[in-house]
């Protein structure tokens, strides 16, 4: 079955440390992950997106890696900022020949950057 | 970028009624859109899915007769909960893909429209 798991499911930091989000999936046949930021009450907006052969993306102060071998993907916020209080999901798109493959949500992690 | 609004951002109706939510894409034009609902604390689960000028695709567990989508166009689509119930408040989060793009490219999410059955 095509899932994706995400750890912690939430997180307190202070404001100006760093932190990381995990996501393992077990989506197969893989096409690329993404990782969105969602703000209470708001769609998810794109933070990267990452294909089979790229193993690191950057995105300001969001940087998110993949290990394709063993199926787990991280987020790295540097210098967190209040603003960056939201939830991250981690989103896998299922590789389908020749159409679009569905995307398996993971249910986030909710992280609350404290003064 | 790309924009995807929706209208309303939230909705209050009574049981029974029904209730159209609007989609746009506003600088590209969407071949396929997304219908999306999220319940507190879960990730989104995909709907349906619409391509322009064709009935949607619902998903299994998701009645077709309840929720009416409509993309007869390529930068609108309705989504309309017809005599809703309690039950159907959530949040409801549509996403476009722009035509001609390969899988590698994005699809973008609009802000989401609150339903709240009372």
């Amino acid at each position: 079955k095509n899932q994706v798991e995400q750890s912690p499911q939430s997180l307190i930091i202070l404001e100006g440390k760093n932190c990381t989000l995990q996501c393992n999936y077990t989506v197969s046949p893989f096409s690329n992950l993404r990782w969105y930021k969602q703000d209470t009450g708001r769609g998810p907006v794109s933070l990267t997106i990452m294909t089979f052969s790229e193993n690191t993306k950057s995105n300001g102060r969001y940087t998110a890696t993949l290990d394709a071998d063993t199926k787990q993907s991280s987020l790295h916020i540097t210098a967190s900022q209040l603003s960056d209080s939201a939830s991250y999901i981690c989103v896998v798109r299922v590789y389908t020949d020749g159409s679009q493959g569905n995307l398996i949500f993971g249910k986030g992690t909710k992280l609350s950057v404290k003064p | 970028g790309a924009v995807v609004s929706q209208h309303p951002s939230w909705v209050i109706c009574k049981s029974g009624t029904s209730v159209k939510i609007e989609c746009r894409s506003l600088d590209f034009q969407a071949t396929t859109m997304f219908w999306y609902r999220q319940f507190p604390k879960q990730s989104l689960m995909l709907m349906a899915t619409s391509n322009e000028g064709s009935k949607a695709t619902y998903e299994q567990g998701v009645e077709k007769d309840k929720f009416l989508i409509n993309h007869a166009s390529l930068t609108l689509s309705t989504l309309t909960v017809t005599s809703a119930h309690p039950e159907d408040s959530s949040f409801y989060i549509c996403s476009a893909r722009a035509s001609g793009t390969s899988d590698r490219y994005e699809q973008y999410f609009g802000p989401g429209t609150r339903l709240t059955v009372t």
